[in-house]
């Protein structure tokens, strides 16, 4: 086990619905980064908190939005759903600094599905 | 942009032998590699890394291969187990820590 949980575990929602995606990262790790994985493919870099700001942002859309709290956890928000964004949602914290890598651990993923 | 692919697919395996798996990454920029594991409704899991000043690394019954060369890296399994059937990912790292995975390789490890 990585010490990194997510919630849910599963959920359904409805295209147009708005649906906010829960991280609890290992205690004293100051980075989370949030990827998106479809069925048989490889997770996709959706964007990264370092120290509760915005460090980095893959190709998504502005209806993808995250916050990063002080006591380690982070929400991944995504509105205005469509049938593509269901896949399953990875976060994955680190303890490195704006610029440098250090090892990343992954949650357990929470499986959206958009009906 | 960084784009990170696999070579085959699914890799079919029979127990006590060597698995191999393939990787080509296309940014040169790129300067951190990591394999990891995804097990079916797991996360992925870290295996080894290996940073674009060398060429090999080894770890428990793995080896990382690098060939900056060709943008090429490879992921060899020893004595591959029942265990080590699952999904594995190379990803590339090119500045600050965000990640770009290859679309994966499934291993099936027959008895």
């Amino acid at each position: 086990e990585t010490g990194v949980t997510q919630s849910p575990t599963h959920l359904i929602k409805t295209r147009g619905q708005q649906v906010t995606l829960r991280c609890s990262s290992q205690s004293g790790h100051n980075t989370v980064s949030w990827y998106q994985q479809a069925l048989g493919q490889g997770p996709q870099f959706i964007f990264q908190y370092y120290r509760e700001e915005e460090n980095g942002r893959g190709n998504f859309p502005p209806r993808f939005s995250g916050l990063q709290f002080p006591n380690y956890s982070s929400e991944l928000n995504v509105n205005a759903l469509e049938l593509d964004d269901s896949a399953l949602y990875l976060c994955a914290s680190s303890l490195a600094g704006r610029y440098a890598y250090n090892e990343q651990f992954f949650g357990p993923g929470t499986r959206l599905t958009v009906l | 942009g960084e784009s990170v692919g696999l070579h085959l697919p699914t890799l079919s395996v029979q127990e006590g032998d060597n698995s191999i798996i393939n990787c080509a990454y296309s940014n040169s920029a790129s300067d951190y590699f990591i394999w990891y594991k995804q097990e079916s409704g797991k996360g992925p899991q870290f295996i080894i890394d290996i940073r674009s000043n060398m060429d090999k690394r080894q770890g428990q019954r793995v080896t990382v291969l690098l060939n900056k060369t060709v943008k090429h890296l490879s992921l060899q399994i020893a004595a591959t187990q029942p265990g080590d059937s699952a999904v594995y990912f190379c990803a590339a790292e090119a500045a600050g820590n965000k990640l770009t995975f290859g679309g994966g390789t499934r291993v099936l490890v027959k008895p």
